[in-house]
């Protein structure tokens, strides 16, 4: 069964203090692993598409990477507008846009 | 640019009631359009997705049900809601490739009291 685990599942870092979340997954031939962002009340928002082990992808402090059983979101130097739930979702070879997510990790940082 | 409209943002309806969730895509054509459910503290769950008008896939046995009667416009309904519909749905698209991300709206937060 395709399946994605999240952890933590809630983390407070100061500002500045850099981190990493993660996400495993197990999932019959990846197409896809995506990282979105969802503020409260919100829509997740996009961030990454992953496609293979070994890729990795950046926008400002964040940093996503693959490897072929996890994905981890590294965040530098975090500022408390970076405070929101990460999604991590995997596409399975076949499922067109039929995302599995993970339950989130919700990120706090305080200045 | 591509945007998504879903509306209304909040509702609140007593059981038993029906229910019409409306959705509009902006900037694009032909998109897959899905509808997904968030309930507090579980992860997304997909309901139904579509790649085409009336072309309607149901992932979940339930008493929803969507609509898709033009290209950008996407209706989720309910002839009698339960408690249990209560939650986040929230409307998403993506271009038709197998691998592109969705992007999502805005989200209709549903209350069945």
């Amino acid at each position: 069964e395709d399946q994605v685990t999240q952890s933590p599942e809630a983390l407070r870092l100061q500002e500045g203090e850099s981190s990493s979340l993660n996400c495993s997954y197990t999932v019959s031939g990846l197409r896809g692993l995506f990282w979105y962002r969802q503020d409260p009340g919100k829509g997740p928002e996009f961030l990454f598409t992953l496609y293979s082990a070994g890729e990795e992808k950046e926008k400002e402090r964040l940093k996503a990477t693959l490897t072929k059983k996890e994905s981890f979101l590294h965040i530098t130097a975090p500022k408390p507008e970076d405070s929101a739930t990460y999604l991590c979702a995997v596409q399975a070879a076949g499922n067109t846009g039929k995302l599995i997510f993970g339950q989130g990790t919700t990120l706090q940082v305080k200045p | 640019s591509q945007t998504i409209h879903q509306w209304p943002a909040t509702l609140v309806q007593p059981v038993g009631s029906p229910l019409s969730l409306e959705c509009t895509v902006e900037g694009t054509s032909n998109p897959n359009l899905y509808w997904y459910r968030q309930a507090a503290g579980r992860g997304l769950q997909l309901l139904f997705y579509s790649v085409g008008i009336g072309q309607i896939s149901s992932e979940v046995p339930q008493n929803l049900s969507a609509s898709r009667p033009q290209d950008r416009q996407f209706i989720l309904s309910s002839k009698k809601l339960l408690l249990s519909d209560s939650g986040f749905y929230l409307c998403a698209w993506s271009k038709g490739r197998q691998d592109s991300p969705l992007h999502f709206g805005n989200g209709t937060r549903l209350t069945v009291t």
